[in-house]
């Protein structure tokens, strides 16, 4: 089971862009990378999914180099309502390894 | 609205107790998968269903149990209720393939 680390906590302004990185050394071949973010006693809505490179979507990329030991989820020109928690989780999904939430990344917007 | 439906999505209750939280999954999905979340803590993982049959478990303790039935909705019994139990109770639910999970609004637990 591969164990992730992020930050514990980060703080930006509205507009700006912030980069959360996940660092997974342990990470297995077969293994994707899934970001979640959560407001308060709200459950974890899903953000954006990867295995390799670059994936981008609507509200977020996902950026994963080639050794794929680390990844970071860019969120652009930040809002206050982006204002929550961003858990990163490895493994394969429905293999039932990707289950363990770690302690997640606190992110505060502020104005 | 995720398409996971949780209820109660509040409860009350004394130590002691036994409570059921139901959860009906998305739509087509045929993993569900419960969490306890208590204050300021994080995601615990508690048990996995997929298709009617356990898949994965995880720090559940005896005095719970879940079960998913023929329809695919799934309940999380809790007994021998104690204060410590008192948390949020997330369901979520995805299909065996990529996307993640999908997750419910919760039920939100409070022992007195």
């Amino acid at each position: 089971l591969a164990k992730t680390t992020q930050p514990i906590s980060m703080d930006s302004y509205e507009g700006q862009e912030v980069n959360i990185t996940c660092s997974h050394n342990n990470i297995a071949t077969n293994d994707y990378i899934t970001w979640y973010q959560q407001f308060p006693s709200q459950g974890p809505r899903f953000i954006i999914q990867g295995y390799k490179t670059k994936v981008k979507n609507e509200v977020a990329s996902l950026f994963i180099p080639a050794d794929r030991k680390s990844s970071t989820l860019s969120l652009p020109r930040v809002s206050l309502s982006d204002t929550a928690v961003y858990y990163c989780l490895v493994g394969l999904p429905g293999a039932g390894n990707m289950l363990t939430f770690g302690g997640g990344t606190r992110l505060m917007v502020k104005p | 609205d995720s398409g996971v439906t949780q209820t109660p999505k509040h409860l009350i209750t004394a130590t002691g107790q036994r409570v059921t939280l139901r959860c009906s999954p998305r739509s087509g999905d045929l993993s569900v998968y419960w969490y306890q979340q208590s204050l300021d803590q994080g995601l615990q993982f508690l048990i996995q269903y997929y298709n009617g049959e356990e898949r994965a478990k995880g720090n559940i303790l005896e005095r719970f149990s879940a079960q998913q039935f023929p329809d695919l909705h799934s309940e999380l019994n809790l007994s021998s209720l104690e204060l410590g139990d008192s948390a949020l109770y997330f369901c979520a639910s995805s299909v065996e393939a990529l996307g993640g999970y999908t997750f419910g609004s919760g039920t939100r637990l409070t022992v007195v």
